[in-house]
């Protein structure tokens, strides 16, 4: 079974602090990892995609990913109450290597607060 | 504005009845999905398409049947409505071969009675 594995939080931090998300998988031929941001009541929302290991970075947003520690997780600079939501990470395997079909597979999320 | 439209939004039935969700893409995408979510269960996979002509079981489809009509449309029908089937559903759409992520539709809340 595939799994993809986060903290359900809550995690809370102050208004301009960096929050730590992380979330662990288990199919070591997992090619790409994305991070969804969902608000309440909100469908997921795609914020950050990685494919290689090591750090990319995108305005406030930085996403780590280490394969061989099957690891990745966001890092959120100067957080803000609009930040406040339940971020899902997301793991891309091949089910079907035939057609190179792939899906995501997901974690159940981890909801952040932020202080003001 | 590009996306993934669901309709309806809201609705509410009573134990027996049927109905189907509307989703329609206009990305030309070639993959897309019917998703559920509970709290604290996460997003399940009901269905999905990998192409036109094509549907597959995801982990929850009992309860559930799906018609991929073209290209663009997905519809998922309830047949008989429990209240178990409660939940928010989410359809979204992809490009199932390669290194993309999804794109969702804003939901369609539904309650059963």
């Amino acid at each position: 079974q595939k799994e993809v594995e986060q903290n359900s939080g809550p995690l809370s931090v102050p208004e301009g602090a960096i929050a730590s998300l992380n979330c662990t998988y288990s199919d070591r031929g997992s090619q790409s990892f994305f991070w969804y941001r969902q608000y309440s009541g909100k469908s997921p929302e795609l914020i950050m995609f990685i494919y290689s290991n090591g750090d990319k970075e995108d305005g406030r947003f930085t996403a780590q990913l280490n394969k061989a520690s099957q690891y990745v997780s966001l890092l959120i600079r100067d957080s803000q109450p609009s930040d406040s939501a339940t971020y899902l990470c997301a793991v891309n395997i091949i089910f079907r290597p035939a057609g190179n079909n792939r899906k995501l597979i997901w974690g159940l999320g981890t909801s952040l607060a932020v202080n003001p | 504005n590009a996306g993934v439209t669901q309709t309806p939004k809201f609705q509410v039935l009573k134990t027996g009845q049927s109905m189907t969700l509307q989703c329609a893409q206009d990305m030309n995408h070639n993959s897309m999905y019917w998703y559920r979510q509970d709290p604290g269960m996460g997003l399940r996979l009901i269905y999905y398409s990998a192409s036109e002509g094509t549907t597959d079981k995801g982990e929850v489809p009992n309860g559930y049947n799906v018609s991929r009509l073209n290209k663009r449309e997905f519809s998922l029908r309830l047949e008989s409505a429990a209240p178990s089937q409660t939940s928010v559903y989410f359809c979204a759409s992809s490009e199932m071969d390669k290194d993309y992520g999804y794109t969702f539709g804003s939901g369609t809340r539904l309650t059963v009675v």
